[in-house]
């Protein structure tokens, strides 16, 4: 059973209209973390919230926004997705340790018309 | 920056055993060595990991030396659904920077 829940799996919006892509978990991880997988490239970290402080990287466009109502779900926001944004967007969870795995989702691919 | 080296793709007849280097030779006494894999249109996979002991699983052995400089990862005997990108990832013990730091990883295929 899926632990790591992203929806929807393939999402299309256009050129500068704000998306919203979801992440569940049913783990009680307290990390949940965001990360934008470009074609043929690793997974790259866009921020996480350790319970619910939020991380940003530093080299992460402000463009992108997270929210976290609760332990179970996060949002990734990208307020005006440009052509440069379409990729998979990686969920992971963690309990918080070095000594414990991340678990991912399946990720949803964003595409911009 | 990835802090780990590996080859950009590998062979593998099915039913052989699959050997799979990483190079971390900045590895600090504090990090531990991770491998996921990512098969194409999913999310990565979590395999194993150590910190200085060699590890078993139901997944796969992970060999570590004992100056801890690189590792090797060893599918025991590998089968078609094995082809993937595999990640070694070095990652801290402690400290808000615990997430995954990705390098290029290797592109395993395993040839029937």
């Amino acid at each position: 059973d899926a632990m790591v829940i992203q929806n929807p799996r393939y999402q299309v919006t256009q050129f500068g209209k704000p998306v919203t892509l979801s992440c569940s978990q049913t783990l009680n991880h307290n990390v949940m973390y965001w990360y934008q997988q470009k074609s043929s490239q690793a997974p790259k970290l866009l921020f996480h919230y350790y319970d619910k402080d939020f991380n940003n990287e530093a080299d992460t466009p402000d463009n992108f926004q997270s929210r976290r109502p609760n332990t179970s779900f996060c949002f990734l926001d990208i307020r005006s997705p440009g052509l440069g944004d379409a990729a998979m967007y990686l969920c992971a969870t963690n309990l918080g340790q070095a000594n414990q795995p991340q678990h991912f989702g399946d990720g949803t691919r964003l595409s911009i018309l | 920056d990835a802090k780990t080296t590996q080859p950009p793709s590998m062979d593998c007849a099915e039913g052989r055993a699959a050997n799979l280097p990483c190079n971390h030779s900045t590895i600090s006494g504090n990090e531990y060595v991770y491998w996921y894999r990512q098969i194409h249109s999913q999310g990565p996979q979590y395999i194993i990991h150590g910190l200085k002991n060699n590890e078993t699983n139901e997944m796969a052995s992970l060999i570590i030396t004992e100056d801890r400089k690189s590792s090797t990862l060893i599918l025991p005997h590998a089968t078609l659904r094995d082809t993937a990108v595999y990640y070694c990832i070095v990652r801290p013990l402690a400290g808000s920077a615990r997430q995954l730091t990705f390098g290029s990883g290797t592109q395993l295929t395993v040839l029937p």
